[in-house]
């Protein structure tokens, strides 16, 4: 099994500046990696797939960059909706398929 | 625009089996795709259950995979979670999703549906 670790577990940023998550595989998944948004109460909203390609929708400060075993989600000007919790996948090697543990962005 | 509904009992007996559907609509399941079964204990992180192919093909997180049955109905658009001899722990917000391809996210998700494993 894959494991996705990501750091912070916490990140605390004001908003207009940049926030950057961190994932890392237990071992190489190339760039089959995904980024979701979770927000109270909602379901995940896919943001980033493999690992640099925005979803359909999702805006320009969002980019996502990354191969093998290392990760990073950046939100370059954080804006008020953008605090949440963010988690990311891999989807190369499965069963089972892997998610991180989350970073939770908060206002700082 | 695909939707997908998750549905079933909000509160399930220890050592009863779990039973969710998953209505999905603005896409026939029939016409492809992989569909999947995802939940989130409260207050915690993601953890993949299984998912199905349109023809049948089962895949299972092997942590559960005694206990998981996944089966798709495309008569009724639907996909289906079986899981037995439930405990405390199973308690936890429920989401089916869709994956494109095997290699590939889950790019539209339900909004969910909390179960509770309690007598």
């Amino acid at each position: 099994e894959i494991v996705m670790t990501q750091s912070p577990a916490t990140l605390s940023v004001s908003p207009g500046e940049r926030a950057t998550l961190s994932c890392r595989a237990s071992q190489s998944v190339s760039t089959n990696l995904a980024w979701y948004q979770q927000k109270p109460g909602q379901a995940p909203r896919l943001l980033i797939y493999g690992a640099s390609t925005r979803a359909t929708g999702i805006p320009a400060r969002f980019s996502g960059s990354g191969s093998g075993t290392e990760f990073t989600l950046t939100i370059s000007s954080l804006q008020s909706e953008d605090f949440a919790v963010y988690y990311c996948q891999q989807y190369n090697n499965w069963p089972p398929l892997t998610f991180g543990g989350g970073t939770k962005v908060e206002i700082k | 625009q695909v939707q997908l509904q998750e549905s079933g009992p909000g509160l399930v007996k220890p050592s009863e089996t779990l039973s969710l559907t998953c209505a999905v609509s603005g896409y026939s399941i029939n016409s492809g795709y992989y569909w999947g079964w995802i939940r989130q204990p409260p207050g915690k992180g993601l953890e993949w259950i299984g998912s199905i192919y349109h023809g049948g093909s089962t895949y299972y997180n092997p942590s559960l995979k005694s206990r998981v049955t996944i089966s798709v109905d495309t008569s009724k658009n639907q996909f289906s979670l079986k899981l037995s001899s439930v405990t405390a722990a199973d308690t936890a917000m429920y989401y089916c999703a869709r994956q494109v391809a095997l290699i590939a996210p889950f790019d539209y998700w339900g909004q969910g549906t909390l179960v509770t494993v309690s007598s």
